[in-house]
């Protein structure tokens, strides 16, 4: 079982729509989870991170995690063609590691 | 500029070449990251900084590879006898790690082609 999980899509939506991307993990004790943003060619950048059970949202953004059943979610809303990216979830071990998942492509159609 | 920044941006070397890489972190951050990563996968782990020390090399790194950070500032990453296997885009991510905050923040990259 590899640590970190996440469909590998891609995943396509229309404009305006939910996008909504995956993540499991392995590891009980893992603490912190992060959501990357990586466009073709460039370098990930981090769009949110959560440590606690439940949601957070920031602006189109929300970020659900259930430590129980070792799964954290990045939802979009209203999705935009800037949107189309390859989207990492990274975790952070009980072996103070950052893993990260192989990423979710993510297509938004006009 | 206070982001993470990398040099060069882009590398062309021929196999068997030696090649060095460098990374700036955040000022402020105490841990800095070497990361690889090749096309369709995520970034894979090569080893990291807290401060000078370096605390954890992959296992996947073999002994061609070689990363310093003197002083706790800036740090270099050398690859000896470059093989075609080598090529990836190698990522440079620093943190500043208090508690359970272990967010990361990447540089622009150095893509390293081996011919």
């Amino acid at each position: 079982q590899k640590e970190v999980e996440q469909n590998s899509g891609p995943l396509s939506v229309p404009e305006g729509a939910i996008a909504s991307l995956n993540c499991t993990y392995s590891d009980r004790g893992s603490q912190s989870f992060f959501w990357y943003r990586q466009y073709s060619g460039k370098s990930p950048e981090l769009i949110m991170f959560i440590y606690s059970n439940g949601d957070k949202e920031d602006g189109r953004f929300t970020a659900q995690l259930n430590k129980a059943s070792q799964y954290v979610s990045l939802l979009i809303r209203d999705s935009q063609p800037s949107d189309s990216a390859t989207y990492l979830c990274a975790v952070k071990t009980s072996y103070d590691k950052v893993i990260f998942g192989p990423g979710t492509s993510l297509s938004v159609i006009p | 500029d206070t982001g993470v920044s990398q040099n060069p941006r882009h590398k062309i070397t021929k196999r068997g070449q030696n090649v060095t890489f460098r990374c700036d972190p955040i000022s402020e951050h105490n841990r800095l990251y070497w990361y690889r990563q090749t096309l369709g996968q995520g970034p894979e782990f090569l080893t990291y900084f807290q401060n000078e020390a370096q605390l954890e090399k992959s296992r996947l790194l073999s002994d061609r590879f070689s990363a310093e950070r003197p002083k706790g500032s800036f740090s270099t990453l050398e690859i000896q006898r470059t093989e075609q296997g080598d090529s990836a885009m190698y990522l440079c991510a620093s943190s500043f790690v208090a508690g359970s905050f272990y967010e990361q923040y990447f540089g622009p990259g150095t893509r390293l082609t081996v011919t």
